[in-house]
């Protein structure tokens, strides 16, 4: 599978409690981008990496909150101290833009937390 | 004001229907625009990107209008495999993100 791929696809915890998931891109793609998702939204955009530097994030994204992509390869999302707010699906994208083409984004199957 | 906006629906439609999804975005730098599907409780697929001039793939058409800062998908025929939700991206100019809509919810019934 040549696909953007998450891991876990399902995560329960309990209030207090720090998590880590993990993205590989597709395997060309030099940038990740991390969002979150929650019942009845669309997307929102938390953290974005180009190769291994993190060049953009939200300010939705919390000191609790943070990513790494230490090789420009996979990409990790640890949340400390997790809330029942941060009860969601975290989706990993990424996309490598060429010249003169539009940047498109593929996402993977995401992470759905729940906080207890 | 949200970067872009969509009417949530649901839109009900019969097989066969032609329906059409409008959505409007804020940020008149913005460069690139799509249209994703997402299917309850999976990821965001993409469905089409959207150029100015207009674009066509098969029964889906989407369109832009720059001057309204409006997007639109219309779908011809309605498939019970259309049923989903449609959400409306757009990408502004020196951002590196892309912003959703919360989405339309299509529902093709028999």
């Amino acid at each position: 599978d040549t696909g953007v791929s998450q891991d876990p696809r399902h995560k329960i915890t309990k209030r207090g409690q720090n998590v880590t998931f993990r993205c590989d891109p597709i395997s060309e793609h030099n940038r990740l981008y991390w969002y979150r998702q929650t019942l009845g939204q669309g997307p929102e955009f938390l953290t974005y990496f180009q190769n291994e530097a993190q060049l953009e994030k939200s300010r939705l994204l919390s000191n609790r909150f943070s990513a790494e992509r230490p090789k420009g390869s996979f990409s990790t999302l640890e949340i400390q101290r997790t809330e029942q707010g941060d009860s969601a699906m975290y989706l990993c994208a990424s996309s490598a833009p060429g010249a003169g083409e539009t940047e498109k984004l593929f996402f993977g199957s995401g992470t759905q937390l729940s906080v207890l | 004001r949200k970067e872009v906006e969509q009417d949530p629906g649901p839109f009900n439609v019969p097989e066969g229907a032609t329906v059409a999804f409008n959505c409007t975005y804020s940020n008149s730098a913005s460069q690139s625009f799509f249209w994703y599907r997402q299917d309850c409780r999976k990821e965001p697929k993409l469905l089409m990107s959207v150029y100015s001039s207009g674009n066509e793939d098969g029964r889906f058409t989407a369109q832009l209008n720059r001057a309204s800062q409006y997007i639109s998908l219309l779908i011809r025929d309605s498939k019970l495999s259309d049923s989903a939700t449609y959400l409306c991206v757009v990408n502004p100019r020196g951002f590196n993100k892309f912003y959703f809509g919360s989405g339309t919810k299509l529902n093709v019934k028999p």
